[in-house]
């Protein structure tokens, strides 16, 4: 079955720290994939988005992700988190065009100030 | 500034009772998605339509969830009836797919509901 996996549901960080969240799926045709931010108490919002090309991509207020193919991974990244980032992340794939979004179960991140 | 709408924000009501939710999406998009976030579950997909057919509705529970799109500029999610067990916060997300555009869902507030 298509699905969308995300290995940490917890992490802790402390200002200035980087980080890394994991993602992989499971689909070995073509794919879509995006991250998603969750600020407390609000809607899902649209950090970077890989369809094709060069597989790093970079979005929003300094995030990057790396798609790698072989791995099935597209692992999001930030050198330098920020009290700001506390929030959740998901990771979400569009399978073979199917225009069907199936989202990862989310990582809380939290920043210690 | 283009945005999905979702009323009602907020909506606690009895067990038993009927629910709907309602989304504008942005105007000119041909995707509409429901979701559904629980603590235990988190983001599930509970049906999808484009240009206003429902695609794929599996994700819903069939006997007692209901998805429309009356018409382009709005989707309804209606729950008959309620059961403690569907509270949940539910979002809306649209998006425009096809040629020379790439699938981009873009969220609403959501709506937050609690059946006691």
């Amino acid at each position: 079955a298509q699905s969308v996996s995300q290995h940490n549901h917890h992490v802790i960080l402390s200002e200035a720290a980087s980080l890394e969240l994991g993602c992989n799926y499971s689909y070995g045709g073509t794919v879509n994939l995006f991250w998603y931010v969750q600020y407390p108490g609000q809607h899902l919002q649209l950090l970077l988005k890989y369809f094709s090309g060069d597989p790093l991509v970079k979005g929003i207020k300094g995030f990057e992700a790396e798609f790698i193919k072989s791995k099935f991974s597209f692992n999001l990244r930030k050198p330098s988190v920020q009290w700001s980032d506390t929030a959740e992340y998901f990771c979400a794939a569009e399978m073979d065009s199917s225009y069907k979004l199936i989202f990862g179960s989310g990582t809380r991140l939290l920043v210690r100030p | 500034d283009a945005r999905v709408t979702q009323t009602p924000r907020h909506k606690v009501t009895e067990m038993g009772q009927e629910v709907t939710m309602r989304c504008q999406p942005i105007l000119g998009h041909n995707t509409v998605f429901w979701y559904r976030q629980t603590m235990m579950q988190g983001l599930e997909l509970l049906a999808y339509f484009r240009n206003r057919a429902p695609l794929d509705d599996s994700g819903m529970p069939k006997d007692r969830f209901s998805a429309e799109m009356p018409d382009a500029t709005l989707a309804t999610l209606k729950i008959q009836p309620s059961e403690p067990r569907d509270s949940a916060v539910y979002f809306c997300a649209s998006g425009l797919v096809g040629q020379g555009s790439n699938t981009e869902a873009f969220f609403g507030q959501g709506t937050r509901l609690t059946v006691v």
